[in-house]
């Protein structure tokens, strides 16, 4: 059974940084392409990033470009995304979720990213 | 990169049929058989109910069925059941290497 479960959602001030993980496991994860959605508080889904299964062919939102990276470890199973120089509009639940022919057939159940002083 | 357009709500009767709109332009929508739809209950992840325009992952009821015309993809929903109540999200790949999301249509099952 496919999983993927996110991590590393927390309260941080404006300005800050965190660094989100999700676990993958029930496929081979080198094998596919992933990418990382979100979703503020009663509002619809935004794509926020894709990686290339080998890590390569990073691409963003431009309203994330810059300050957001994402990177993987096939070795460990576990795509990231680095968040630095957060917004209070970039607080919302981000999911990972995995690409199968440019449509999302996967998706976490989320981790909660809140911007706040 | 600018969203997708779709309707905020529609409503459909049990049993009936209601189609969902996802307007782009030549370089998302129009121009990519990229077009996917998710479905989306209160508090969950989404899940995915059509890629590539037409094709229904497995487990996907055959109610659910997925079109495209020019610019715009379509998403219509048969026989329309309670647990069909829930929003409903289109996404494109676009010419930008970026994959957009429409605004979402809120399903009502009156």
């Amino acid at each position: 059974e496919v999983q993927l479960v996110e991590s590393g959602g927390a309260l941080v001030l404006p300005g800050g940084s965190l660094r989100l993980s999700c676990a993958a496991s029930g496929f081979t994860f080198s094998g596919y392409w992933m990418h990382w959605v979100r979703q503020a508080p009663g509002k619809g889904l935004v794509w926020v990033s894709r990686i290339k299964s080998d890590g390569s062919g990073a691409a963003y939102a431009d309203s994330v470009k810059g300050r957001f990276t994402i990177s993987r470890d096939n070795a460990k199973d576990t795509l990231y995304l680095q968040v630095n120089s957060l917004r209070a509009e970039d607080m919302a639940v981000y999911y990972c979720a995995r690409d199968f022919n440019y449509g999302l057939d996967h998706w976490g159940q989320g981790t909660l990213v809140t911007v706040s002083s | 990169q600018s969203a997708l357009t779709q309707p905020p709500s529609a409503s459909g009767s049990p049993g009936q049929s209601v189609t969902i709109s996802c307007t782009g332009t030549s370089s998302d929508v129009g121009g990519y058989n990229y077009v996917s739809w998710y479905q989306q209950h209160p508090g969950k992840a989404p899940k995915v109910l059509i890629y590539e325009v037409t094709r229904r992952p497995s487990g996907v009821p055959d109610r659910f069925t997925g079109s495209k015309s020019g610019s715009t993809a379509s998403l219509t929903v048969s026989g329309l059941q309670a647990e069909d109540e829930a929003d409903y999200y289109c996404s494109s790949y676009a010419v930008t290497d970026t994959w957009l999301f429409g605004g979402g249509t809120k399903l009502t099952v009156l």
